[in-house]
């Protein structure tokens, strides 16, 4: 079983709605969430992170993370074109005074007008 | 401040021979990694360097060799390349530094090996 499972897609949404981003890990010990961006033929870049179980708001955006089912999501309002990328779900472990990410697939998110 | 750069870009490899990709930062961080991108596949991790003068395997070691010259550079060798290399690699750096767990990404390297 794969750490991170994440749906690759992909999501076509149009203009204005609301997109649900999901990913479920398998061990229960991880405590950092990460989600980050890819616009294509670029690098990943942070969005946001969350700690432990609950909510974080930033704009439009909301990581929300459920520890009892080990589920963690990205919700997006108001999507807009300029939202369409590869979304990718991360966890951010510690070993050794060093920071290691386990990714999902990534899920590539297209929103048309 | 750039951030993270590699290079070259872009690469065409025929099977059997070598090359090796570059990585700087200028963000003075200790951490360095090379992850590759495939389709479905999301990141993994080849190669990391928590500090400078050390290496270790990541999750997909195999067919690579890594140097960490100096705590701002830090080179990703293939030294006999076969397709199954195929795929964009990424360098990253981190520190961790309060509430900074982020780590930064280079624009990525386009390997194709024929």
């Amino acid at each position: 079983q794969k750490e991170v499972e994440q749906d690759p897609g992909p999501l076509s949404v149009p203009e204005g709605a609301i997109v649900s981003l999901n990913c479920t890990y398998s061990n229960s010990a991880f405590q950092y969430f990460m989600w980050y961006r890819q616009y294509s033929r670029k690098g990943p870049e942070l969005l946001m992170y969350t700690y432990s179980s609950g909510n974080k708001e930033d704009g439009r955006f909301t990581a929300q993370v459920d520890k009892s089912s080990k589920y963690i999501s990205l919700f997006i309002r108001d999507s807009q074109p300029s939202d369409s990328a590869t979304y990718l779900c991360a966890i951010l472990t510690f070993s050794g005074g060093y920071n290691k990410l386990i990714f999902g697939a990534g899920t590539r998110l297209a929103v048309h007008p | 401040n750039a951030g993270v750069t590699q290079t070259p870009k872009f690469q065409v490899l025929k099977t059997g021979q070598s090359m090796t990709l570059q990585c700087a930062q200028d963000m003075n961080h200790n951490s360095m990694y090379w992850y590759r991108q495939d389709p479905g596949m999301g990141l993994r991790l080849i190669y990391y360097s928590a500090s400078e003068g050390t290496t270790d395997k990541g999750e997909v070691p195999n067919g690579y060799n890594v140097s960490r010259l100096n705590k701002r550079e830090f080179s990703l060798r293939l030294e006999s390349a076969a397709p199954s290399q195929t795929s964009v690699y990424f360098c990253a750096s981190s520190d961790l530094a309060g509430e900074s767990y982020e780590q930064y990404f280079g624009p990525g390297t386009r390997l194709t090996v024929t």
